[in-house]
């Protein structure tokens, strides 16, 4: 079973500071990663995807890299700014007997608070 | 273009009373997800359509839980006999095809009394 681990669970920062949120998952043989964002009562927001068969995804300040035999991802933010404040997740695309679907299996969660 | 949109956005209910809850996905998007997010549990998969068929339904957490899809599109997720426990966030989320980017809409919140 496919489990899916984000550290740290709560960041705080200082505008203008680059930063890295991490993502480990338990079964390497996942289809793709993806990254969300939530703000507070809204839904999900996608950031980046990266395809099991890629390394790296870049979206304006943001970077996320994936490696599949270590199980890791990582989320960079450049820059952070106020506005970058939410909870970003991450979430694995599971493999079902070999077959994959896009289920996704959700990390707990980073909070970040960026404060001018 | 429009997003997916999910109906009602807030829902409360006594215990014990049906209730539906609906998912407009994307238009021309084939796959269709159900997910629930709560305090304790996090965001888990509940159900997973491909067209109007659902290939997986192991996330479904009692058999008081059943989804359709009709016409490729509409998704209505319904609950019977609701209980205080699923009380939570139910999220819908489309894609083009399966295992491409997946894209939610705004949730319902379902609080049962």
């Amino acid at each position: 079973k496919q489990e899916v681990t984000q550290i740290p669970a709560a960041l705080s920062v200082p505008e203008g500071e680059n930063l890295v949120l991490n993502c480990s998952f338990t079964d390497s043989a996942i289809y793709n990663l993806q990254w969300f964002r939530q703000d507070p009562g809204k839904g999900l927001t996608s950031l980046l995807l990266i395809q099991s068969s890629q390394r790296e995804q870049t979206s304006g300040r943001l970077n996320a890299s994936l490696d599949k035999s270590s199980g890791r991802s990582t989320l960079y933010i450049a820059a952070s700014q106020p506005g970058d404040s939410a909870t970003y997740l991450c979430a694995a695309s599971a493999n079902a007997g070999g077959t994959s679907y896009g289920k996704l299996t959700f990390g707990q969660g980073t909070i970040l608070t960026v404060h001018p | 273009g429009a997003g997916v949109s999910q109906s009602p956005s807030n829902k409360v209910t006594e215990k014990g009373k049906d209730v539906e809850l609906r998912c407009d996905p994307i238009s021309g998007h084939t796959a269709l997800y159900w997910y629930r997010q709560s305090l304790g549990q996090g965001l888990e998969f509940l159900i997973y359509f491909q067209g109007n068929s659902a290939p997986d339904k192991s996330g479904l957490p009692s058999d008081r839980f059943s989804a359709e899809r009709t016409g490729g599109s509409v998704s209505t997720l319904t609950i019977q006999r609701t209980q205080q426990e699923d009380s939570a966030v139910y999220l819908c989320a489309s894609s083009r095809r399966t295992n491409y980017e997946q894209y939610f809409g705004p949730g319902t919140r379902l609080t049962v009394t």
